[in-house]
């Protein structure tokens, strides 16, 4: 049972327009938010993150957010820039519980087109 | 420039071989997982310590995998015997403690 989903799979968005990534949770006790990036052959790095005590957090061309009552949270970019093309994946964990383990979703691999 | 450290970066290696993968945290991070992606299951975690202590290794398949801390600064996630199904790309990760994981750059596993 998938406790993060992210289902899109892909996404393609031209240069200079936004993109808009999905993320879904199922856990309500989770209270902490985050979103890695991912170049091929490289580890995921962090790109930005919410605590669910806010709704909205952002970094630049970066802005997640974050809505409880429907277990939803989405990451927008804008404008995309063709090195945004990189898988994302949404993550989650339940500070709150003491824990700091990441759940992560599948991911979206996102193309942004010249 | 402080940096989690995963060797080997490419491991391939016979069905049945035993196989050990490695990290170095941030060096005063305390917490350490271990996570595997593979395309089906995207990002799974294994395992994860804290203080060197393992506090949660419900993901991994516990007759093959081990994982250990012996020390602060060295992970390291066994397979004895591997098989062709552990294929995938290992990564570490540690924290400190409210802020976020840095991942390294993963070990890509292979068995014939």
């Amino acid at each position: 049972d998938q406790q993060v989903k992210q289902n899109s799979p892909s996404l393609s968005v031209q240069e200079g327009r936004i993109s808009i990534l999905n993320c879904d949770y199922t856990n309500s006790m989770f209270d902490y938010f985050l979103w890695y990036k991912k170049y091929p052959a490289e580890g995921p790095t962090f790109l930005i993150s919410i605590s669910s005590i806010k709704d909205k957090n952002e970094d630049g061309r970066f802005t997640v957010f974050l809505n409880k009552s429907a277990k939803h949270l989405s990451l927008h970019i804008v404008p995309s820039q063709p090195g945004d093309s990189a898988v994302y994946f949404c993550a989650a964990s339940a500070h709150g519980a003491g824990s700091y383990q990441l759940t992560f979703g599948k991911g979206t691999k996102l193309s942004v087109i010249p | 420039d402080a940096r989690v450290t995963q060797t080997p970066r490419h491991k391939v290696t016979e069905m049945g071989q035993e196989v050990t993968m490695r990290c170095q945290p941030i060096l005063g991070h305390n917490t350490v997982f271990w996570y595997r992606q593979t395309m089906m299951q995207g990002l799974e975690l294994l395992a994860y310590f804290r203080n060197r202590a393992p506090l949660d290794d419900s993901g991994m398949p516990k007759d093959r995998f081990s994982a250990e801390m012996p020390d602060a600064t060295l992970a390291t996630l066994k397979i004895q015997p591997s098989e062709p199904r552990d294929s995938a790309v290992y990564f570490c990760a540690s924290v400190f403690v409210g802020t976020e994981a840095f991942f390294g750059q993963g070990t890509r596993l292979t068995v014939v």
